[in-house]
């Protein structure tokens, strides 16, 4: 059984500050691994696809890292807003199946 | 370009009734196609996926089948439904790294 993990499950962050979370994964097998921003009852939104040990992405506010080799990633959101109040889930490509974990619901206080 | 297509959006069918979910892709050849659900206070879980026609996978073991009996549609299925089956059920079609997911199909068994 393929396990992604996601933590920590919730997070309650103040308007302004800086948070992140973690995804971890199989190290074996990599293809891909996705960052989603996601309300409940729609279509993900795709913020990141990550394919090289050591990548770092940046979209606007939101950054990622990658580490292929211990099986984790990092997704970091700089000065949260509340329109950033959401559920981030990463997912995993490996032999052709993208496979999700939990997910992280983020809330920001004003 | 590629598009996904996704129906119906709502669905509220009774207990013990026939389901019929559909996906269609449009702009590209031999996806791969998928099927996802979302239940209550859960992530996104996958539940078959199709690397060609008439080729399924079944991640799960459920209420569920999927059939596709053309390269870009892909349907899920039931027989009789149950209360456990309600969710909401997101079809996806990918090309090497890269996911196109619909808009989602929420479905209630009442």
């Amino acid at each position: 059984i393929l396990n992604v993990e996601q933590s920590p499950q919730s997070l309650h962050v103040q308007e302004g500050d800086s948070t992140n979370f973690t995804c971890s994964f199989p190290s074996s097998n990599f293809y891909a691994l996705h960052w989603y921003r996601w309300e409940t009852a729609k279509s993900p939104e795709a913020l990141f696809v990550m394919t090289l040990n050591g990548d770092e992405k940046k979209k606007g506010r939101i950054s990622a890292t990658l580490n292929t080799k211990e099986g984790y990633s990092y997704l970091y959101i700089k000065g949260s807003q509340p329109e950033d109040s959401a559920t981030y889930l990463c997912a995993f490509l490996g032999a052709q199946k993208l496979v999700f974990g939990q997910g992280t619901r983020l809330t920001i206080n004003p | 370009s590629q598009t996904i297509h996704q129906w119906p959006a709502t669905l509220v069918q009774p207990v013990g009734s026939p389901l019929s979910l559909e996906c269609t892709v449009e702009g590209t050849s031999n996806p791969n196609l998928y099927w996802y659900r979302q239940a209550a206070g859960r992530g996104l879980q996958l539940l078959f996926y199709s690397v060609g026609i008439g080729q399924i996978s079944s991640e799960v073991p459920q209420n569920l089948s999927a059939s596709r009996p053309q390269d870009r549609q892909f349907i899920l299925s039931s027989k009789k439904l149950l209360l456990s089956d309600s969710g909401f059920y997101l079809c996806a079609w990918s090309w090497g790294a890269e996911y196109t997911f619909g808009s989602g199909t929420r479905l209630t068994v009442v």
